[in-house]
Order: structure tokens, then sequence, then C-alpha cells
């Protein structure tokens, strides 16, 4: 069964610095890989995809694949306190049918001002 | 001018009861999905839809069944509800039979008394 891992945190950051979110994905035929932000009582929001290794920038947000360790991450820089959220890791493949997207349980962070 | 809207957004039951979920999606997408949200924020595909086809059914009780009129809509029907199914609930949408990126609709919360 696939499977993708988050340290739930709380993960505390203080304004101004950089926020590391890390997250593994067990299935290695995954191709797409998602960061999905979520605020208390709102839905999730689609706000990094990233497709190939390496780093993908966008604006404050870099989200970094390698597929051999099966590692994803983002990079939040010049946390806001509007960046406290939970941070939702998730992955997709096309293999077998696909089963939709594989959601971790997601890392709550706290950016401290 | 809302993407995707569900209702209502909360539900307070009683178990046993039979109670409905609306989704409705103005974006043109062909593929519709459910989401449960449990109380550790785990996010799990429940079901999805592509041009009034269900495509993903994974092992969820049979006292769920998604309903799509059109591919604008697709409705949830939860029969007998139990206490184990107070959960958050989202609709999704996406635009490609790949449900690589998802457009979440505001969430039900629903709480079995």
């Amino acid at each position: 069964q696939k499977e993708v891992e988050q340290n739930s945190g709380p993960l505390s950051v203080p304004e101004g610095a950089i926020a590391s979110l890390n997250c593994t994905y067990s299935d290695r035929v995954s191709q797409s890989f998602f960061w999905y932000r979520q605020y208390s009582g709102k839905s999730p929001e689609l706000i990094m995809s990233i497709y190939s290794n390496g780093d993908k920038e966008d604006g404050r947000f870099t989200a970094q694949l390698n597929k051999a360790s099966q590692y994803v991450s983002l990079l939040i820089r010049d946390s806001q306190p509007s960046d406290s959220a939970t941070y939702l890791c998730a992955d997709w493949n096309s293999g077998g049918g696909a089963d939709g997207l594989t959601f971790g349980k997601g890392t709550h962070l706290i950016i401290q001002p | 001018d809302t993407a995707v809207s569900q209702t209502p957004k909360y539900l307070v039951t009683q178990m046993g009861n039979d109670k409905s979920i609306k989704c409705e999606q103005n974006l043109g997408h062909d593929t519709m999905y459910w989401y449960k949200q449990d109380s550790k924020k785990f996010l799990k595909i429940m079901f999805s839809y592509n041009n009034k086809e269900l495509i993903i059914n994974e092992t969820v009780p049979n006292r769920f069944s998604p309903k799509s009129p059109d591919k604008a809509h697709l409705n949830l029907h939860i029969n007998s509800l139990e206490l184990g199914d107070s959960a958050v609930y989202f609709c999704a949408s996406s635009p490609l039979l790949s449900n690589e990126k998802l457009f979440f609709g505001s969430g039900t919360q629903l709480s079995v008394l």
C-alpha cells in the first residue's frame, strides 16, 4: 500500500527564517508530487507541484525532489505568520488504474512573530 | 463565483439516520471526487467520477454512495450513519483524468451523535 510520510510537528519557526518541510514516499513509480496548504478549518489548496528531480522555485517557495531517495521537501523563505498552516505532501502515479492522490498526514507549521 | 461548492457546511445528526451532501463545480472539470478527513487530519480518497462513471471506489462501506446527475455535480449519500462517520468530507474536482491538481470545496463537517 502506498504511503506518504510526514512529521506531524508542530514545527515552530521564527518569522523571517526558512521553514523546511520534509516528506518521504513509498511508491517508486510515483511520478508527480504536490504540496497543499490547509489553514485551520479550511480546505486544502495546491501551492506547489514538482515532477522531476531537482528544485522548483515559485516566489518564496521551493520544492525539492530526489526520486532516488524517495524524498520531497518544501522550503519557505522569509517565513511569515500567514504561512502558519498544515502542509500536506501528496504523490500520484498513473500505474494500475490511478487510485488518486495519496496524502501524508501533514506537518503543522507555526511561524512565530 | 465559487469554483467548487458543497452544502451543507455543517451537518449534525443521530446515529442510524440517512443524510446527503451536495457538491457542484463550475470549472468545467471532468473528474470529481469525495475525500474524507478524519480527526487526525488524514485526508483519504473515497470516490471519483469521470463523465458520470465511477472510476475509483476505495474500500468504503456500501452505506456510502456517490451519485452524479451530470458532470458538474457529485452528491454523497450516507445511509445508517455511524459514530465513526464523523469527519470532514471534501468534494474536489480536477481538469484531467489524472487527478494531479485538485480544487477542493470548503468541506462539510459531519457530526454523528
